[in-house]
């Protein structure tokens, strides 16, 4: 059964400051990993999704990077926002996505 | 930009009541699923949909459980009997590309069960 664990829990941090969530799996047999966003009480924004083949994906000031072999998946966030505070999910995709428990950031102005 | 929609967006029923929620997939998209998310848990995968039959469920989608896809458009999760421990955040979502797919989700119904 794929297992997917966040670290860490919580962040906090100052505004401008860099972001480092890690996930990681315990099935490198995945399709694609996909990173969401959920604000408090809300759905799920997908932010990226990295397929397999892929080592990095980018989109803005976010990058994801994957080491399907290590089972790990990193998410950078540059330059840190208030507007960034928000809950950062993983999720890995073997036909259905299996989640980690989320990383809950706080940026601080 | 096309979109999965839910509703309704929140539902109260009574303990033991049957509800259905409902969901409108992205129109192309051939690959469906139920997950929910109780509050302060992990989002948690029900069950998939391909060609009108259930590919994969999970241990949590048990007999109580059942979805449908009733026309061309609609995708529906019925909950035959609702107790307390269902209440929760139900996501629908879709796939265009094949099982592995990106899968993309709707707004989520949350379901009360007093």
């Amino acid at each position: 059964k794929q297992e997917v664990t966040q670290i860490p829990a919580a962040l906090s941090v100052p505004e401008g400051e860099n972001l480092v969530l890690n996930c990681s799996f315990t099935d490198s047999a995945i399709y694609n990993l996909q990173w969401f966003r959920q604000d408090p009480g809300k759905g799920l924004t997908s932010l990226l999704l990295i397929q397999s083949s892929q080592r990095e994906q980018t989109s803005g000031r976010l990058n994801a990077s994957l080491d399907k072999s290590s089972g790990r998946s990193t998410l950078y966030i540059a330059a840190s926002q208030p507007g960034d505070s928000a809950t950062y999910l993983c999720a890995v995709n073997d036909y259905k996505l299996s989640f980690g428990a989320g990383t809950t950031v706080t940026v601080r102005a | 930009e096309p979109e999965v929609t839910q509703t309704p967006s929140h539902q109260v029923t009574q303990m033991g009541q049957e509800v259905i929620l409902r969901c409108v997939p992205i129109s192309n998209h051939l690959y469906f699923y139920w997950y929910r998310q109780i509050l302060g848990q992990k989002v948690e995968f029900l069950v998939s949909f391909y060609n009108n039959e259930i590919s994969e469920k999970s241990e949590i989608f048990d007999d109580q459980f059942s979805v449908e896809r009733p026309d061309g458009s609609n995708f529906t999760l019925k909950i035959r009997s609702t107790k307390l421990e269902d209440s929760a955040m139900y996501f629908c979502a879709s796939n265009g590309n094949g099982q592995g797919g990106e899968q993309y989700f709707g707004p989520g119904t949350r379901l009360t069960v007093t």
